[in-house]
């Protein structure tokens, strides 16, 4: 079956720190790609997307590249703020109205 | 409208007691989610509606009873709860058309069973 790894956390950085957090997946046929943040007490919310290899997503800052040859899909950002501090989700869909695979999830925590 | 709204916030229920959560989305979305989600753990799929028909459960408990009146709205109906049923109980929906879309989420509904 399909399966999301990330990388462990929790990772805590300074203030405008390099950020890299690593997910890799295995899946059949041609998913599409996502990062998904939950800040405390909230729902998850869309960072960033990909649906086909090579695609780069992009949002606030982050990026990911959909690399079919690596099966990865790895979050950065250039210069992180305190504000970006939450968990970020890797996850993987196949099918519309189909069940999606999420890593297990990495905390992420900026000090000023 | 990009939102999905859920309503309670906040549940605290006895272990006899009923009780629903809603879930609710303009965007014309026809496939809609539950999940629970345990602290700094992901979301675990419970149900999935398409269309308005339950088209997926994954061996969730009989005391969790989904209900989807119409393309907007989905309910779901707490009967019963056990204290490990404590949680935050998301939903989701999902445009459809194209490769796999994104999930938009609700905020949640933060669930205490007594």
């Amino acid at each position: 079956g399909d399966s999301v790894t990330q990388m462990e956390g929790p990772v805590t950085l300074s203030e405008e720190a390099f950020l890299t957090i690593n997910c890799t997946y295995t899946a059949t046929g041609y998913p599409s790609l996502f990062w998904y943040v939950q800040y405390p007490g909230e729902g998850l919310q869309l960072l960033l997307k990909a649906t086909k290899a090579d695609d780069k997503g992009s949002n606030k800052g982050f990026e990911a590249t959909y690399r079919k040859e690596t099966t990865s899909f790895h979050l950065e950002k250039g210069s992180v703020q305190v504000s970006d501090s939450a968990v970020y989700f890797c996850a993987l869909t196949n099918t519309n109205a189909g069940k999606s695979t999420f890593g297990d999830g990495t905390t992420l925590t900026v000090k000023p | 409208d990009t939102e999905v709204t859920q309503t309670p916030k906040h549940l605290v229920m006895g272990m006899t007691n009923k009780k629903s959560l809603k879930c609710e989305q303009h965007m014309g979305h026809r496939a809609m989610y539950w999940y629970k989600q345990k602290a700094k753990k992901p979301p675990e799929l419970m149900f999935v509606y398409s269309y308005e028909k339950l088209s997926i459960n994954e061996s969730v408990p009989s005391r969790f009873s989904p209900e989807c009146p119409n393309s907007s709205l989905l309910n779901l109906h707490l009967h019963a709860l056990q204290p490990e049923d404590s949680a935050l109980y998301l939903c989701a929906s999902q445009g459809g058309g194209g490769p796999p879309n994104e999930q938009f989420f609700g905020p949640g509904t933060r669930l205490t069973v007594l």
